[in-house]
């Protein structure tokens, strides 16, 4: 596609609820990355890929959040068991290299997740 | 570990003016990259500027430009002919050229124009 596209734009679900958020990054980049950010803060990084193999996902807060590529385009970030302190926009990148500092990384307009 | 800090959480600067704004990193790679994303209300991600820290010249991108000393390890971004459109968070990152680490983001400084 032309850009990033995430889905859903925006989910509100109840605490305790499993929640699943797609990213479909700029066709043929290579890194995708999965960050967080809470209102008012940076970006905060959870994970990424190159391809479909996950080289870091030393962000991720715990073991209710978890990611998978596995045909190095499509990503999915699961987050089981919601909480309100899970609540934050969600943001996909990509970029066309894995050394990301040489090429552009590109960003999603986001997922906006509030649990009630 | 990398690490970004940018000092000023709020600014602001009267439309046609310029300001300046601050950004330290800490790292022990010798070759690595610098950006400034400005977030606009709309909270899209807008690269603004890049650096290459084996490049001694400064970026510049029309009414902005950088102020990169590798030595202090300092990155500030200034704004010439502020206009009202650059009102955003701006948030300063930092990759090492290794690519095998993420894009660390500082935790940003709102700026606003006032007219």
């Amino acid at each position: 596609g032309a850009g990033v596209s995430q889905s859903p734009r925006y989910k509100v679900t109840k605490r305790g609820q499993d929640v699943a958020l797609r990213c479909d990054p700029i066709s043929g980049h290579v890194s995708l990355y999965w960050y967080r950010q809470a209102l008012g803060q940076g970006p905060e990084f959870l994970t990424y890929f190159n391809y479909e193999a996950q080289q870091d996902k030393s962000g991720l807060p715990n073991d209710r959040f978890s990611a998978e590529r596995p045909e190095g385009s499509i990503s999915t970030l699961t987050i089981q068991r919601t909480e309100q302190r899970d609540s934050a926009m969600y943001r996909c990148a990509s970029s066309l290299t894995q050394t990301s500092g040489s090429g552009e990384l590109f960003f999603g307009e986001g997922s906006r997740l509030t649990v009630l | 570990a990398q690490t970004v800090t940018q000092s000023q959480p709020e600014m602001s600067v009267q439309e046609a003016e310029t300001v300046t704004l601050s950004c330290t990193y800490d790292t022990s790679e010798s070759n690595y990259y610098l950006f400034w994303y400005k977030q606009p209300p709309s909270r899209q991600m807008i690269l603004v500027i890049r650096q290459e820290a084996y490049k001694q010249q400064n970026a510049t991108e029309n009414r902005f430009s950088v102020n990169f000393q590798k030595a202090a390890k300092s990155f500030s971004l200034k704004i010439s002919d502020s206009q009202l459109g650059d009102t955003a968070m701006y948030f300063c990152a930092f990759i090492p050229n290794s690519g095998n680490t993420p894009l660390v983001f500082g935790k940003g400084t709102r700026l606003s124009v006032i007219a």
